[in-house]
């Protein structure tokens, strides 16, 4: 398994600020994510970042709200932007390992960053 | 598309009763399917996978076995411990990409 680091643990912020997330991995990796995790519900994939592409987001999550970095294959950040209190979250990243190609391989979590907006 | 379907929570059993959360599935391809746990106040941590049809996955005496026929990957364990109380994710992996199901809080009393 991946050891991963976030940074912060947790923060307070206040509305209209925005908020950078690390995420640092022991090993080089291709491809990691960024998941947010609401209050009370299951995770949900804000976007893939792989080193040297643009990062692909889902459904629902913009570019402008959630930038996304990837300078290189140990390290990711996340910005949360313009935040409103429906931003509070546990924020995780995660990284892939296994095959390639995906179907079977694993994701190994950091441990979330918890971010509340007052 | 892809989803996931897990029992709803929560679970409370006995210390050493039998667990079983379902989970059910909707994918096209041939997914992967996972069992994340998540302990109190830590960050998530694959628990057991299992890659194609009819394979079991197994880990701190819970397996899972990945059932095509019936769209399936219910989490089992014979005994549960008190130490065993926390959410349970089951997850699909296709195209690099994991779905979650809605997590399975289980709590074990002694």
């Amino acid at each position: 398994s991946a050891v991963i680091s976030q940074k912060p643990s947790r923060d307070i912020c206040q509305r209209g600020t925005s908020l950078t997330i690390q995420c640092q991995v022991d090993s080089q990796v291709t491809m990691m994510f960024w998941y947010r995790q609401q209050p009370g519900q299951s995770l949900t994939l804000i976007a893939t970042a792989n080193q040297g592409s643009e990062a692909t987001y889902e459904s629902g999550f913009v570019i402008d709200k959630f930038p996304i970095s990837r300078p290189n294959l140990t390290f990711s950040t996340l910005t949360v932007s313009n935040m409103s209190p429906e931003d509070s979250s546990i924020y995780l990243c995660s990284v892939l390992r296994g095959a390639r190609t995906g179907a079977s391989g694993e994701q190994y979590f950091g441990p979330g960053t918890r971010l509340t907006v007052t | 598309g892809n989803s996931v379907t897990q029992m709803e929570g929560p679970v409370t059993l006995s210390e050493e009763a039998f667990l079983t959360i379902n989970c059910t599935y909707t994918a096209t391809g041939y997914p992967s399917l996972f069992w994340y746990v998540q302990y109190p106040g830590e960050g998530l941590q694959l628990l057991l996978k299992a890659t194609k049809a009819d394979d079991k996955g197994s880990n701190k005496g819970f397996e899972a076995t990945y059932r095509k026929e019936t769209t399936s990957f219910h989490l089992e364990k014979g005994s549960v411990q008190v130490s065993d109380s926390a959410v349970y994710f089951c997850a699909l992996g296709a195209t690099n990409k994991l779905i979650f199901g809605t997590g399975t809080l289980l709590a074990v009393q002694p």
